[in-house]
């Protein structure tokens, strides 16, 4: 057990609609990542905020976005959604903004039908 | 650019030696990891290396970065069946925050 949380485990929607899913990090982290993994793609970076601010942003779609809460907790918005988004999708937690141990969530995985 | 490669499969008998390579383009690295993802699991840190370094070991696993020919191998000594996972090599460059590039992943299969 990593110490960070996700929330839902599984999600099945339809395309067209809007999910949101969350994560809170270890206890004392500062650092939110969230990853996308596909069969296609594999696994890559979407965003990361630390202390509550942007700090780096990767691949992360226009209809994606994502926030760090003033109690450290995350949430990754994704709407309009596509077969094509169909993930798991992992949040990772550091101590710091370029921490080099980070910690990964079990995961969403989330089916668009 | 960004680029870290790995081969896709790899297959070992119990109790052998298993090692995983990865190669990556981008001089600017500043770490390199390994993490194991386990069926219907997250992923988990094994280990990692700063990049001025060439060797690091832990218990059963040891690291060897060639910085010159940019490869990285993780070997696992007395491969057991619970290593039968997939293995991600990634690494993080200078100045682009705490963002993780992996490789495509690494099937490790062990037969008893």
């Amino acid at each position: 057990d990593s110490g960070v949380t996700q929330t839902p485990k599984h999600l099945i929607t339809a395309t067209g609609q809007r999910v949101t899913l969350r994560c809170s990090p270890r206890s004392g982290d500062l650092s939110v990542y969230w990853y996308q993994q596909s069969l296609d793609q594999g696994l890559q970076f979407l965003i990361q905020y630390y202390n509550g601010e942007e700090r780096a942003k990767g691949n992360i779609l226009e209809r994606f976005s994502a926030q760090q809460f003033p109690d450290l907790h995350s949430e990754l918005n994704l709407s309009s959604l596509e077969l094509g988004d169909s993930a798991l999708y992992f949040c990772a937690s550091s101590s710091g903004d370029r921490s080099y141990e980070q910690y990964f969530g079990p995961g969403t995985r989330l089916t668009v039908t | 650019g960004e680029d870290v490669e790995q081969s896709l499969f790899l297959s070992v008998r119990e109790g052998d030696s298993s090692v995983i390579n990865c190669t990556y383009t981008d001089s600017s690295s500043t770490y390199l990891y390994w993490y194991k993802q386990e069926p219907g699991a997250g992923l988990q840190l094994l280990t990692y290396i700063f990049s001025n370094m060439d060797m690091k070991q832990d218990q059963r696993l040891t690291v060897l970065l060639n910085k010159k020919d940019k490869h990285l191998s993780l070997r696992i000594a007395d491969t057991q069946t619970g290593d039968s996972a997939i293995y991600f090599c990634a690494e993080t460059l200078y100045n682009q925050g705490g963002k993780l590039i992996f490789g495509q992943g690494t099937e490790l299969s062990v037969k008893p």
